[in-house]
């Protein structure tokens, strides 16, 4: 079954250090993967995704992440943390069906940035 | 803000009550996506749109479940003779026709609380 994984149930940084929240996935050809973020009794927020080409992507609110196909890992990553970016991240890997496709999700990492 | 819309945002109800909820996906996208998420979890597939046409639906659609997206702009998803394990946040999401670089945009959700 295709699937991904996200180790971390929760991840505690301090404001201004680099964030990492761990995402693995297991699928049969080419991995389409995506970040979504969600705060509190909202949706889902896309933040990127990785299809093909480079290995590092860039996306929304200064996230980026990185595919590595060796290690079948898509982890997420920033720079510098923000109070604001404390939220539920959850992975996905778009699985193709008979007619068309769907995102399958991890079970979600909570971030908490402290000031 | 031409994002995917949802109403109501809450609906409580009691067990055995039937509850309809709509969505209005972002204005030509073509394909919609109606996800679940309980507490602690990522969203689960439940069912997908192609224009009004209905192509796939997952197992986690019991017989009590029923959705429809007449002319497909709009989508609505009606539980009938509700129980209390489908307290759920209920997703919903959009995108254009199919490309590798499809991405699916998530609505606010309705979260749905059976007493």
């Amino acid at each position: 079954a295709q699937s991904v994984a996200q180790p971390e149930d929760q991840v505690n940084v301090a404001e201004g250090n680099p964030l990492t929240v761990k995402c693995t996935y297991s699928v049969s050809g080419n991995p389409y993967l995506f970040w979504y973020v969600q705060y509190p009794n909202r949706g889902l927020q896309f933040l990127l995704k990785y299809i093909t080409g480079d290995n590092l992507v860039k996306g929304s609110y200064g996230f980026e992440a990185e595919f590595n196909k060796s290690q079948t890992s898509f982890h997420l990553k920033k720079p510098s943390a923000l109070v604001s970016d404390s939220a539920l991240y959850f992975c996905a890997v778009r699985v193709f069906t008979e007619y068309g496709n769907k995102l399958v999700f991890g079970a979600g990492t909570i971030l908490r940035v402290k000031s | 803000d031409t994002g995917v819309s949802q109403n109501p945002r809450h609906k409580i109800t009691k067990r055995g009550q039937n509850v309809t909820f709509r969505c209005d996906p972002i204005s030509e996208h073509n394909r919609l996506y109606w996800y679940r998420q309980t507490l602690g979890q990522g969203p689960e597939f439940l069912t997908y749109f192609q224009n009004e046409a209905q192509l796939e639906k997952s197992r986690l659609l019991s017989d009590r479940f029923s959705a429809e997206r007449p002319k497909g702009s709009f989508s609505t998803l009606e539980i009938q003779r509700t129980e209390q394990g489908d307290s759920a946040m209920y997703l919903c999401a959009s995108s254009t026709r199919q490309t590798s670089q499809e991405t699916q945009y998530f609505g606010p959700g309705t979260r749905l609380l059976v007493l």
